[in-house]
């Protein structure tokens, strides 16, 4: 049974790039969520996909986009990249109709923008 | 206002003591859920245990132990029997019914095991 996936693992963007990061969800998870995990800081949620629309999104500006495929997996997008956007970036994924504790993250993807 | 509130940046804890690290929350719901992740240094989020706001009972599994007090709002987490690999960084996390989409994080706890 495959757990969360996410590509790349590790990436460097030069101020102004767009940047695309990827997520395959837990086997039969259909909700995808992103998290943005400043080094030193707990995880901030950005938003979350179910059904291939943003179901809920935190407060981050219109620059961070995303994207819920057919299969479920999800596309973070980032454009007009900051070096404040220097960041790991979570992926979590959970069924949508199931409370309690089925959430489960991926190992994350690393963008240093210089 | 933050909902989740580590007060410990860093713990230094021998090998195979105990540690117990603190998590207070605030909500002004009844039904919520509490968690506890691992992260090592590769960025992984683990997931170590949960606790239901209804959940009578402790939650337990393996050597991670959840101490809830709900009056108090607090949710501290006990490892016992410490192991070198239990080093990583420790998150409290909390899912709210009327925000169920998402998990609102504490700023984290360093726990570093000595041999």
């Amino acid at each position: 049974d495959a757990g969360v996936t996410q590509s790349p693992t590790h990436l460097i963007k030069t101020r102004g790039q767009q940047v695309t990061l990827r997520c395959s969800p837990k086997s039969g998870h259909d909700t995808v969520s992103w998290y943005q995990q400043a080094l030193g800081q707990g995880p901030q949620f950005i938003f979350q996909y179910y059904e291939e629309e943003e179901r809920q999104r935190g407060n981050f500006p219109d620059r961070f986009s995303g994207h819920q495929f057919p299969n479920y997996s999800s596309e973070l997008n980032v454009n007009a990249l900051l070096l404040g956007d220097s960041a790991l970036y979570l992926c979590a994924s959970s069924l949508a109709q199931v409370s309690g504790n089925t959430i489960y993250f991926g190992e994350g993807s690393w963008l240093t923008v210089v | 206002a933050q909902k989740i509130t580590q007060t410990q940046p860093g713990m230094f804890v021998q090998e195979k003591e105990a540690v117990t690290l603190d998590c207070t929350y605030d909500t002004s719901d009844q039904s919520y859920g509490l968690f506890w992740y691992k992260q090592p240094s590769s960025g992984e989020m683990i997931f170590l245990i949960y606790q239901g706001s209804y959940d009578e009972q402790n939650a337990t599994e393996g050597r991670y132990s959840l101490n809830f007090q709900k009056a108090r709002k607090s949710a501290n987490l006990v490892i016992s029997a410490s192991q070198l690999g239990d080093s990583a960084m420790y998150f409290c996390a909390m899912r709210e019914p009327y925000n169920d989409y998402k998990l609102s994080f504490g700023a984290g706890t360093t726990v570093t095991v000595r041999a």
